[in-house]
């Protein structure tokens, strides 16, 4: 079946960076891209761009530009997001999905991975 | 890019009440307009997508119509398992974007 499973949660301070990953399982990896969905605390859902997986072609969101990279490892069927110079208004949970072709949006969702930024 | 807004944010109704959701478009994109239940703490659940396709398992009291500007999701008979804040997405093209989220309670 269909699985991506997140890194565990991260604390981190001001100005640290932070890499969450991402494995996929139960397909073929390479066939769907994968999207990158953050969720502050108490907010709603803002998709932040998404990674084709047979070229490596990232598209950032607006907002998501600059600090935010999208990069994978084929080789281990993983996704990562890398984000710099952290800020306190990172702090959030951060979703990995599975994008459909046929559908063209998120179905299978990672189980999220909470960054928290605090000094 | 397509701005999405929903109406209302939250709402309280009674069990086996109906319930309607409107997610409206800053401009015309056909249908593929989908819609995502999240319950407190858990990871959204894809439930209509292309305005009115209802996700394999979904219960069939979850319906969705619309297109252009304009659609809705419609819980014809609410149950205490469907509180959970219900989100659209445009999945027209890139950039997707998420309405701000309709929250549902049980009255």
């Amino acid at each position: 079946q269909v699985q991506l499973v997140q890194s565990g949660s991260e604390l981190k301070m001001p100005g640290a960076s932070v890499k969450v990953s991402c494995e996929a399982s139960g397909y073929s990896f390479t066939t769907y891209a994968v999207n990158w969905v953050r969720q502050a605390p108490g907010q709603g859902l803002e998709w932040m761009g998404w990674i084709t997986t047979n070229t490596e072609k990232p598209t950032y969101a607006q907002g998501f530009t600059g600090r935010f990279v999208f990069s994978l490892d084929t080789s281990v069927n993983t996704a990562y997001l890398q984000i710099s110079s952290l800020k306190p208004e990172d702090t959030a949970i951060y979703y990995c999905a599975k994008h459909s072709r046929d559908l063209g949006l998120p179905d299978y969702w990672g189980q999220g991975t909470l960054v928290t930024v605090s000094s | 890019d397509i701005q999405l807004t929903q109406s209302p944010s939250s709402l309280s109704a009674s069990v086996g009440d109906r319930v309607t959701i409107t997610c409206r478009a800053s401009q015309a994109f056909s249908n593929y307009l989908a819609w995502y239940q999240q319950k407190p703490g858990k990871v959204p659940q894809l439930l209509i997508y292309s305005a009115s396709t209802l996700q394999s398992g979904v219960p069939s009291r979850f319906s969705g119509s619309g297109s252009w500007t304009e659609f809705t999701l419609t819980i014809s008979s609410l149950q205490p398992e469907d509180v959970a804040t219900y989100y659209c997405l445009n999945h027209n093209s890139a950039p997707l974007t998420f309405g701000p989220g309709t929250k549902v309670e049980i009255k």
